[in-house]
């Protein structure tokens, strides 16, 4: 029979153009977030970090936004390369108590695709 | 140039044999984790441990599959027996401590046949 994968995700860009990747995490007690970059055949790769005490960091293109409210983490890349394309996932680090406490999950990912 | 270090990178196997997958993780980390990674879970958490003591395996089969870290340079991840839909992409990665960044391998791709 056919066999269904997940519907992950996909957004397409123009090279030049600004990137926004949304997750939404599930964990109220989750203190610290990653955003990961996965190419085809190679394992996650980070690219930015953010704790729960901040709501903004920046790196080199790379913005992340952490809205703990509504639990939502977004991942800003200006200016998009065609090498920016990508899986791109987000963790989240639970600081829950006994055996949940560091625990690293994953969300679904986003397929980034970059046109030249 | 620290990595972590995943073996075998391909695996094939036949249903009902036992597989072993090695993970060296970067000197100094001290938390482990085992992932894997399917198109239709996407990357589900195994087990995990720090200071080589497991923190929580729910994420695994037990029937099947067990995790161990022998030494604080060796994680590996059994299956025996193991069966087609155990076919995936097994992640191990490290970190130095509870709150930072996790550093992944290279990936072990499993085919169970």
């Amino acid at each position: 029979g056919e066999s269904v994968g997940l519907h992950l995700p996909t957004l397409s860009v123009q090279e030049g153009d600004n990137s926004i990747i949304n997750c939404a995490y599930s964990n109220s007690a989750s203190d610290y977030f990653i955003w990961y970059k996965q190419e085809s055949g190679k394992g996650p790769q980070f690219i930015i970090d953010i704790r729960s005490n901040m709501d903004k960091r920046q790196g080199q293109r790379v913005t992340v936004l952490l809205n703990k409210t509504v639990k939502h983490l977004s991942l800003q890349i200006a200016a998009t390369q065609p090498g920016d394309s990508a899986v791109y996932f987000c963790a989240e680090n639970s600081y829950a108590g006994g055996t949940s406490y560091g625990k690293l999950t994953f969300g679904q990912g986003t397929i980034l695709t970059v046109h030249p | 140039d620290a990595r972590v270090t995943q073996t075998p990178r391909h695996k094939v196997t036949e249903m009902g044999q036992e597989v072993t997958m090695r993970c060296q993780p970067i000197l100094g980390h001290n938390t482990v984790f085992w992932y894997r990674q399917t198109m239709m879970q996407g990357l589900e958490l195994l087990a995990y441990f720090r200071n080589r003591a497991p923190l929580d395996d729910s994420g695994m089969p037990k029937d099947r599959f067990s995790a161990e870290m022998p030494d604080a340079t060796l994680a590996t991840l059994k299956i025996q027996p193991s069966e087609p839909r155990d076919s995936a992409v097994y992640f191990c990665a490290s970190a130095r401590g509870v709150g930072t960044e996790a550093f992944f391998g290279q990936g072990t791709r499993l085919t169970v046949v």
